[in-house]
């Protein structure tokens, strides 16, 4: 069964930092493209990150680019998403997803999501 | 960036009826359109790529539909467990965006 765990959510003060993981079972996590999505309270979803299989391409959303970092290490069957300068605007629950490719992966697309983690910038 | 534009933002309907919900795109994408189930406390589901194709486990009464930047997800036979969120998302260039969400309540 694929599985997905998210964890390393809590409560930070603001500009502190914090490192998401996300532990995949039950497929070939190495060949996968991985992403982050984040949910504000009561709000839609938003992209943020993607990795590729061997971490060789990343793309951010622009108003993360600089402060949030996704890495994966595949030994571990485990994505990363750490996190600094951290702000009130950046609470939210944060999912990881597998992504699946179209032929040749010029397009990539959601396939399995984690159950999230919640992050709480707050002072 | 490519906007996504759900309407509506929300609807009532009843068990057994068929809702429509409707996502456009700023510019054209293709059929690089999926749509998601979310329902309250929980993750997103993925329900549908390229526009129209099903994910695996999907039932039949999801079908997604159009090209370019009208796009479409019909239910039918709307049952007490599809009461819930639906978002669409494009593909097709960074950065990803999504709509904004169509709660979908029980009348």
């Amino acid at each position: 069964e694929v599985q997905l765990v998210d964890s390393g959510g809590g409560l930070v003060q603001p500009g502190g930092s914090l490192r998401l993981s996300c532990a995949a079972s039950g497929f070939a996590f190495s060949s996968y493209w991985m992403t982050w999505v984040r949910q504000a309270p009561g709000k839609g979803l938003e992209w943020v990150a993607n990795i590729k299989q061997d971490g060789s391409e990343k793309y951010y959303m622009n108003s993360m680019k600089g402060r949030f970092t996704i890495s994966r290490d595949n030994a571990k069957n485990s994505l990363y998403l750490q996190m600094s300068s951290l702000r009130a605007e950046d609470t939210a629950v944060y999912y990881c997803a597998s992504l699946y490719c179209t032929p040749g992966c010029s397009k990539i697309y959601f396939h399995q999501w984690g159950q999230g983690t919640l992050v709480t910038v707050s002072s | 960036d490519i906007q996504m534009t759900q309407s509506p933002s929300s609807l009532s309907a009843s068990v057994g009826d068929r809702v429509t919900i409707t996502c456009r795109a700023s510019q054209g994408i293709s059929n690089y359109l999926a749509w998601f189930q979310q329902k309250p406390g929980k993750a997103p589901k993925s329900l549908i790529y390229a526009a129209s194709r099903l994910h695996v486990g999907v039932p039949s009464k999801f079908r997604g539909s159009g090209s370019g930047t009208d796009f479409t997800l019909t239910i039918t036979s709307l049952q007490p467990e599809d009461f819930a969120t639906y978002y669409c998302q494009q593909y097709e260039s960074y950065p990803l965006t999504f709509g904004g969400g169509t709660k979908v309540e029980i009348k």
